[in-house]
């Protein structure tokens, strides 16, 4: 079966400093990766995707993520944070099989950006 | 341009009380998906529906059954509601086929309690 991982449930971070949301999957067939991003009483929304081509593919406000096949990852990654940055993150990913395809997510990862 | 609509948007029932969790989006979307989220889990698939007529059960379908009621409407019933229900729920919608390229687009979820 599929699966996501996201090590860390929890990321405090300073506002304008760097940060990374680790994920990693486990598929020995081809995927589709995303990352998704839950604002406090909101649906989720989509940040970013790789379905194929450039493993470094690049999202909405300044997020991109890197797909590493060999690793199995897909890590969130921003240079400078902002406070409207907190929220909460979520990786899927969709893995291609001919018996049809469906969409699994990880159990998120709560970033809290400070002043 | 509403894109996907959940009613009701809060919800308290009792143990053994049924209830339904209306969905409608205005995408013209093929697939529809009920997800519930619970802390700490991520989002978990319940049903999903490739196309209009039909329905599939996701990765946690006990207590639930869904309606595809025509293109643009998928309904969520718990007829017997229990405490273990308390949750989340979301409904989202895809382009294509049960999500092949993954973007979904989700509501701003219901959340229901059961005493």
């Amino acid at each position: 079966a599929q699966s996501v991982t996201q090590l860390d449930s929890q990321v405090p971070v300073f506002e304008e400093a760097p940060v990374e949301l680790r994920c990693n999957y486990s598929s020995s067939v081809s995927v589709y990766l995303f990352w998704y991003v839950q604002y406090p009483n909101q649906g989720l929304q989509l940040l970013l995707k790789y379905l194929s081509g450039s493993t470094l593919v690049k999202g909405i406000n300044g997020f991109e993520a890197e797909f590493n096949k060999s690793q199995t990852s897909f890590h969130l990654r921003k240079p400078s944070v902002h406070i409207s940055d907190t929220a909460e993150y979520f990786c899927a990913v969709n893995i291609l099989t001919g018996g049809g395809n469906k969409l699994t997510f990880g159990t998120g990862t709560q970033l809290k950006v400070e002043l | 341009n509403a894109g996907v609509t959940q009613t009701p948007k809060f919800q308290v029932l009792k143990t053994g009380q049924s209830m339904t969790l209306q969905c409608a989006q205005d995408m013209n979307h093929n697939s529809m998906y009920w997800y519930r989220q619970d802390p700490g889990m991520g989002l978990r698939l319940i049903y999903y529906s490739a196309s209009e007529g039909t329905t599939d059960k996701g990765e946690v379908p006990n207590g639930y059954n869904v309606s595809r009621l025509n293109k643009r409407e998928f309904s969520l019933r718990l007829e017997s509601a229990a405490p273990s229900q308390t949750s989340v729920y979301f409904c989202a919608s895809s382009r294509l086929d049960r999500g092949l390229n993954g973007e979904l687009f989700f509501g701003e979820g219901s959340r229901l309690t059961v005493l």
